[in-house]
């Protein structure tokens, strides 16, 4: 069974780069029906989608906050890297990476897709 | 971005009640919605996809329903293990997350 563990510093300083590591051992996509996912959930508020890379190096980003990331994969690690720019208070929050998982292309030719596995998360704090 | 509103915001209810938690697209997303449970200090656990698929594993007590923009979960009879936060999703165009209802023991 695949497992995601988030790793990174609990603590940057505003216009700080965030730089956090999902690992998971045992996950090795190569093609577009799976990937990873980073998404995040500001104290008492609700969940964000940021970015997502697939087996085959795909990226996407959440349009809002595209100018500001960057998600890479390392296979021979097991890792996916995110990196968040010019870091702000408002960026405070519990910080998820998950598996993603398409399960089939339906008539529409749409991916049917959701986030399967989740980390526990790790939380950063943005202050001076 | 497509807008998702869930409701209610908290829910109390007891074991062995059925609740329902609703969610609204802002626009049709046809059956891209997945649900989710979160529990503090636990990863968050997928529940439905597809909007009506159960998550292998996942018991049976839950069910997904609905097509277009609205959504329900149903948990027909509450477990002690079932209070937590749950929270819709849609995959249409890009991933968005609904505000998260939090249901409580009454």
């Amino acid at each position: 069974q695949i497992t995601l563990k988030e790793s990174g510093p609990t603590l940057v300083k505003p216009t700080q780069t965030l730089t956090l590591t999902c690992t998971s051992p045992g996950f090795g996509a190569s093609g577009s029906a799976e990937g990873v996912g980073w998404i995040r959930q500001p104290p008492g508020k609700a969940l964000e989608w940021l970015a997502l890379i697939y087996g085959d190096g795909g990226e996407h980003y959440s349009p809002s906050l595209k100018t500001r990331l960057f998600i890479t994969k390392d296979s021979s690690t097991d890792q996916v890297v995110l990196t968040m720019t010019n870091m702000d208070p408002m960026d405070t929050g519990t910080y998820f990476c998950a598996h993603f998982k398409s399960y089939y292309y339906d008539s529409r030719g749409f991916s049917v897709d959701a986030l399967i596995m989740w980390g526990q998360g790790t939380m950063v704090t943005v202050s001076s | 971005d497509i807008q998702m509103t869930q409701s209610p915001s908290s829910l109390s209810a007891s074991v062995g009640d059925r609740v329902t938690i609703t969610c609204r697209a802002s626009q049709n997303i046809y059956n891209y919605v997945s649900w989710y449970q979160c529990r503090p200090g636990k990863a968050p656990k997928i529940l439905i996809y597809a909007a009506s698929s159960l998550q292998s594993g996942v018991p049976s007590r839950f069910s997904g329903s609905g097509y277009g923009t609205d959504f329900t979960l149903t948990i027909s009879s509450l477990q002690p293990e079932d209070f937590a936060t749950y929270f819709c999703q849609q995959s249409y165009s890009p991933y968005t997350f609904g505000q998260g209802t939090n249901l409580d023991i009454k």
